[in-house]
């Protein structure tokens, strides 16, 4: 199985400022035509987890624009560009290459 | 679009319990469906899946749950199931009904808690 490993676990960041979540795994996702079979989810408090990027950089429908994936192979990185305080919650990673789909151990934003 | 998980409950260990979910608001035949499920306090686990009718109707499963867990759908009642046997306590968890589009989860449903506890 495909090993998905998020660094940090936790994260305080100030609203205004930027933010940033790594997830690397143990093999690449990168695929044919390019695509990277990367998704980044958020789990808010109390809710379902829901969609925010696909192929490692798509924003999914409805995605504020301050939320972007980036990266390829094994390193892929969520920023948030300013942090708002509706962001907070568990943001996961999760490969799609492979079967069984992986998911990251999860990285806690607490907005200050 | 709504996923409506039920037949979640309390279980002793080594009982069956069968979940199910309703889908509405897209065409539940062409999706692929799957399983997601969190334990308390605990991440996101992937469960298993089944492809569309186009694909088979194919389903995968985790190790941890193949041979105890079957996944099943029926297209003409937009409804996908989880039959769960041999449950042990460490299946306790939230188990949410999830469709995939391009790969990626795109809708959830609310999730519906199995407790497997004596």
């Amino acid at each position: 199985d495909i090993v998905m490993t998020q660094s940090p676990l936790s994260l305080s960041v100030t609203p205004g400022e930027p933010a940033s979540i790594s997830c690397r795994s143990s093999q690449s996702l990168l695929y044919i035509g390019g695509n990277n079979y990367l998704d980044w989810y958020l789990q808010k408090p109390g809710q379902s987890p829901q969609l925010l990027i696909y192929m490692g950089s798509n924003r999914a429908s409805g995605v504020p624009d301050r939320f972007s994936g980036s990266g390829s192979g094994t390193d892929f990185t969520l920023k948030i560009s300013r942090v708002e305080a509706e962001d907070v919650g568990v943001y996961y990673c999760m490969q799609g290459l492979q079967t069984p789909r992986t998911f990251g151990q999860g990285t806690k934003v607490e907005v200050k | 679009v709504q996923l409506v998980e039920s037949g979640g409950g309390l279980v002793k260990p080594g009982g069956s319990l069968t979940l199910s979910c309703a889908a509405s608001g897209f065409t539940f035949s062409t999706y692929w469906m799957s399983w997601v499920r969190q334990a308390p306090g605990k991440g996101l686990e992937w469960v298993g899946r089944s492809r569309n009718k186009a694909n088979g109707y194919i389903t995968e499963y985790a190790a941890s749950v193949k041979g105890r867990f079957t996944l099943s759908r029926d297209d003409s009642k937009n409804s996908l199931y989880l039959q769960m046997t041999s449950l042990k306590t460490e299946d306790t968890a939230v188990y949410y009904c999830v469709s995939w589009v391009q790969g990626a989860a795109l809708y959830w449903g609310q999730g519906t808690l199995v407790t497997v506890s004596s």
